[in-house]
């Protein structure tokens, strides 16, 4: 399975935006990118997935680079709500299951 | 909207008793996961189902079993609890969509609040 890297922490402003990096330089042509994220004491939630293309809903934005090598999550208005461990995930396109890493671990101080 | 939702919350056990965990979701979702989270660390997978009637082991299996009777239902058993076993396990479920040559373009898993398990 192709791999991610993410740095452990982070830490925001609120109401500033926040880019979070994942590097997957082992990526497939084949792999979908997903993100998801697990708020305190809560189930992982979905954020967003994108094969190629930026993607963009109501919760955040993906950009992908042009290589795909790497991916960056943005959160344009992060709110003390967002504080969360933030998890990038490589997924097959055949493949159903997901394989999560520790992920990134997001503070956002007031 | 309940969407998934896992009984008991907390459980403590002895080592060598029994229990089963219980998932129901109300999204008529065709597949089924049980992951485990042990302190600060992602989730492993250690069953999953992709219809009624069937199962599949995941990474972490050994020491669980699973039943999916029902599609809105999946049951983990602990035959033996051991300490090893402590962990907060959550339960998933997702509808799959494909197309094509893209393949499974979209399989977003809905997760339950979690089990809080301790093993003795």
């Amino acid at each position: 399975d192709a791999k991610t890297t993410q740095p452990n922490s982070m830490e925001s402003n609120e109401e500033e935006p926040v880019h979070l990096p994942c590097n997957h330089s082992t990526i497939s042509g084949t792999d979908y990118i997903h993100w998801y994220r697990q708020l305190p004491s809560q189930g992982p939630e979905y954020v967003i997935h994108g094969l190629t293309s930026n993607v963009n809903n109501r919760m955040a934005s993906l950009a992908i680079a042009e290589d795909r090598k790497s991916s960056t999550l943005i959160l344009h208005r992060a709110t003390l709500r967002d504080a969360a461990v933030y998890y990038c995930i490589l997924r097959d396109k055949d493949d159903y299951k997901l394989s999560f890493g520790a992920g990134t671990t997001v503070t956002v101080r007031a | 909207n309940a969407g998934v939702t896992q009984t008991p919350k907390f459980r403590v056990l002895k080592t060598g008793q029994s229990m089963t965990l219980l998932c129901a979701q109300d999204m008529n979702h065709e597949y089924m996961y049980w992951y485990r989270q042990d302190p600060g660390m992602g989730l492993r997978l250690i069953h999953y189902s992709v219809g009624e009637g069937t199962t599949a082991k995941g990474e972490v299996p050994d020491g669980y079993n699973v039943s999916r009777l029902k599609k809105q239902n999946f049951l983990l058993g602990l035959e033996s609890a051991a300490p090893s076993q402590t962990s907060v396990y959550f339960c998933a479920s997702s509808q799959p969509k494909t197309s094509g040559i893209l393949g499974l373009t979209k399989n977003i898993q809905y997760f339950g609040a979690g089990t809080r398990l301790s093993v003795l």
